[in-house]
């Protein structure tokens, strides 16, 4: 199965920062990955989709890029509502979906 | 616009077995297939396999072959997810996945004694 590494696992920052979250895959995935956003009691939603798509309805604050094995998801200024747990998953043809380990965003 | 509704949570003790239904509208039940993920608590995905919803061939990942069962009522437009001899380590929230984009909104079973 295609591993996905995701970094950090907790991050804090402050509200108008740049935040930057990476995962990388253990083989090429093209550009199969989403992003989603999920806090606490609530289902995943998807912010990103093939890499870099941003889903509709979604803020423009949020940008995903990268191809291959890397791949990075930013937040260009960080809002109180963007604190959540944030998943990269991909979704290779013909191969089982795998996810990253997630990353906490928190408000220092 | 589509809807993924699951059933409610569950309780159910050890050996016990659990039905999750899946009822969708807003989109054509055969067009995509039909994906099941875990999450247990506080953990990250897990994906558990999918169904194809044109011929009901089900594919399990590894670690969920055995007592767990995908299926299909496309009359319905709804898929379940049947798990046998309920363990401990199966509390976790289960949700349906159509195209990524689309989640249900999850069914908690907790399995305890």
């Amino acid at each position: 199965d295609i591993q996905m590494t995701q970094s950090p696992s907790t991050l804090s920052a402050s509200v108008g920062d740049r935040v930057t979250i990476t995962c990388r895959a253990s083989q090429s995935i093209d550009m199969w990955l989403a992003w989603y956003q999920q806090k606490p009691g609530k289902a995943p939603k998807l912010l990103i989709y093939k890499a870099s798509n941003v889903e509709g309805g979604v803020p423009s604050r949020f940008s995903g890029s990268g191809s291959g094995t890397e791949f990075t998801l930013t937040i260009s200024s960080l809002q109180p509502d963007d604190i959540a747990t944030y998943y990269c998953h991909q979704y290779n043809v013909d191969s089982p979906w795998t996810f990253g380990q997630g990353t906490k965003v928190e408000i220092k | 616009q589509v809807q993924l509704v699951q059933s409610g949570a569950e309780v159910k003790r050890p050996g016990a077995s659990a039905k999750i239904s899946c009822k969708t509208s807003g989109y054509i039940f055969t067009n995509y297939a039909m994906n099941w993920v875990r999450q247990a608590p506080g953990q990250g995905f897990e994906w558990m396999g999918w169904i194809n919803p044109n011929t009901g061939t089900p594919t399990y990942a590894q670690g969920f072959t055995g007592r767990f069962m995908f299926s299909l009522d496309t009359s319905a437009s709804t898929a379940y997810l049947q798990i046998m001899n309920l363990k401990p380590e199966d509390t976790a929230i289960y949700y349906c996945v159509y195209s990524t984009q689309y989640w249900g909104q999850g069914s908690l079973v907790t399995v305890s004694s």
